[in-house]
């Protein structure tokens, strides 16, 4: 198994600009999380999907910031427009039924908005 | 509101000690604990769980203990390797949430 697949993994952008992060969970799983990591607030939930439904957004900063799954080994993370405040690295995880509560994660986006 | 928190920010050991991170939890419901390692540059990584109705888990170079009387966490890592360098964060659930949360994170260095 390819393990979840994040892309791109590195992305600089000027402020002000719309950047989109994508996310292939494990097949099978049926549960994404995407979370953003930095040296001030450490790993942050986002927003998790069950069944490709969002169950839980409280964790999304503000409106700027979106997130989709339209299929189940798809999502997308959308900040518009960017702020540098936004620097960080954001992983995707997945998980299932299956694994009991275990979340794999991704190799993570590292983001910079100058 | 409910929080996950380590004790220590770092810890540095030498090779072939024993390390042991710890874990402060406040959340009375969490039923389900992991501790996860992260290398430079990867994203967390599964190590060990434990559920609420056991006390001790073992693996492979790793015990989890589980105090709930007082709400703690530990990891041990026997015979501690330089691969072992890393953060380690422990993540609680419980309450029939979907979601984990994240501790803060204990990097451990181990010195040759």
């Amino acid at each position: 198994d390819a393990g979840v697949i994040q892309s791109p993994r590195h992305e600089v952008t000027e402020m002000g600009q719309e950047v989109t992060l994508r996310c292939k969970p494990i097949s099978g799983h049926n549960s994404l999380f995407w979370y953003r990591q930095t040296m001030m607030r450490g790993l942050e939930l986002l927003i998790y999907f069950n069944n490709n439904v969002p169950i839980d957004d409280s964790g999304m900063p503000e409106d700027r910031f979106s997130a989709k799954m339209p299929n189940a080994s798809f999502s997308t993370l959308k900040i518009q427009p960017s702020e540098p405040r936004d620097s960080a690295v954001y992983f995707c995880a997945s998980s299932s039924s299956g694994t009991g509560e275990t979340q794999y994660f991704g190799p993570g986006t590292r983001l910079l908005v100058l | 509101g409910e929080s996950v928190g380590l004790h220590l920010p770092t810890l540095s050991v030498q090779e072939g000690d024993n390390s042991i991170i710890n874990c402060a939890y406040s959340n009375s419901a969490s039923d389900y604990f992991i501790w996860y390692k992260q290398e430079s540059g990867k994203g967390p990584q599964f190590i060990i769980d434990i559920r609420s109705n056991m006390d001790k888990r073992q693996g492979q170079r790793v015990t989890v203990l589980l105090n709930k009387t007082v709400k703690h966490l530990s990891l041990q890592i026997a015979a501690t390797q330089p691969g072992d360098s890393a953060v380690y964060f422990c993540a609680e659930k419980g309450g029939g949430a979907g979601k984990s949360t994240f501790g803060d994170g204990t990097t451990l260095t181990v010195k040759p």
